[in-house]
This record gives C-alpha cells, structure tokens and sequence, in this order.
C-alpha cells in the first residue's frame, strides 16, 4: 500500500499569491490514479483534479496539477477568497489511499 | 444530476454494528464503483472499501475483518456494515461514486460509537 505524504501540514498565503501544495508517495502511483480534493469546514471533499493533471468538471483553470511516479504537485496560481481549505492527495494502486491534508490558511 | 444521500443510526453502542445505506439517484447503482469513505473529527479521510453491481467488493485491508458492503438494485442502494464497532470507529461516514477518482460524495453521516 503507497502511503502518501502531504507537505507542508500549514501553507499561510495571502489573496492573490501562488501557493504550491507537495504530496510525494511511498511506492510509484501511475498518473491515472493520483487524484486531488478539497475540503471546506462541515463540506464533502470536492474533486479538483483526476489523472494526477485534470481538472474536473467546473473546476476554475487557477488549480493544476503535475508530477509523476512518486512526486506529485497541486498549484492555486492566484489564490481566491474562497480557495482556503484543506486540500487531500489521493491514490489508487493495490488499494487505495489519501494523504494526510494541507491546510491553506489566510496569512 | 447524480446525488448520494447516507442514512442510519447517528448512535451504535460498542461492540455492536454499525449499519449505512447510500440511496442513489440520477444514475444507475449497475454504472459504476460505489465506495464508503469515513472522516474522524478533525481527522484525515480513509477509504474503507468499494462495491461494483455485480457485488464484487474491495476493502481496505486495515478495516477488512470487520466490514462488508452490498448491493440493492432494486432500490438503487448500497450499504455499509461494520462489526464490532468502538470509539474509534467514530466518524463521518461518506459513500461517494468512481473510480480511481470520487467524482461524486454524499454530505456524509455522523456516527458516533458510544454507550
């Protein structure tokens, strides 16, 4: 089982910046199955990008994804108000798996 | 437009069983993966497991002792036992639709394990 780690636990950013958000995996997930979530106080998680770069349904075109094999990055290139939340990697391999969350927080 | 919606007991005693059912609309329960997702509070996720039509299942491997899932296709319905439950078994409890990818979640339940 790939145990994913999040990193940094806490990211403070201010309105408007870039904020870069790492999740990096034990064993080698392939890009189909890395997928990413956020998450708003008292809310489901929200899809935000499936095969580990594409955005789904809705999903405003400031949130990317990249990576590949066991690095993989979520990136909000213009922070908006309603961006703060928890953001979760997930993968899908022999099972499946999600990491522990960063929280984007106002600075 | 697809909708999950959970339901169940907001309160299991320990050592008893926790039970959920996800009722399905706007789509087929025969289309798709269904999976059962669970959030402590102030936790992370866990998956606990998926279920496909045909009643193949997959759980994690942590929780699989204790867990099964089915299927009601004539309700459009899937559902979640967990046996011998205890306090940290506590959680919000999500079914939500795919895979590898969960493109659709319900609002989740509240299940608190208590006496």
């Amino acid at each position: 089982e790939s145990v994913l780690t999040q990193s940094p636990g806490t990211l403070s950013v201010s309105p408007g910046e870039r904020a870069t958000l790492s999740c990096r995996a034990s064993q080698s997930v392939a890009t189909a199955y890395l997928a990413w979530y956020q998450q708003k106080p008292g809310q489901a998680p929200r899809l935000l990008i499936y095969g580990a770069s594409r955005r789904a349904t809705g999903i405003p075109d400031r949130f990317s994804g990249s990576g590949s094999g066991t690095d993989f990055t979520l990136t909000i290139s213009r922070l908006e108000p309603e961006d703060f939340a928890v953001y979760y990697c997930q993968q899908y391999g022999s099972s499946l798996t999600f990491g522990g969350g960063t929280k984007v927080e106002l600075k | 437009q697809v909708q999950l919606q959970e339901s169940g007991p907001g309160l299991v005693k320990p050592s008893e069983t926790l039970s959920l059912i996800c009722n399905v609309t706007g789509d087929s329960i025969r289309s798709n993966y269904w999976s059962w997702i669970r959030q402590p509070p102030g936790k992370g996720l866990e998956w606990i497991g998926y279920i496909y039509y045909s009643g193949t299942t997959k759980y994690n491997p942590s929780l699989k002792s204790r867990v099964t899932m089915s299927v009601d296709m004539s309700k459009n319905q899937f559902s979640l036992t967990v046996n011998s439950v205890t306090a940290a078994d506590t959680a919000i409890y999500y079914c939500a639709k795919d895979l590898p990818a969960f493109e659709v979640w319900g609002q989740g339940t509240l299940v608190t394990v208590s006496s």
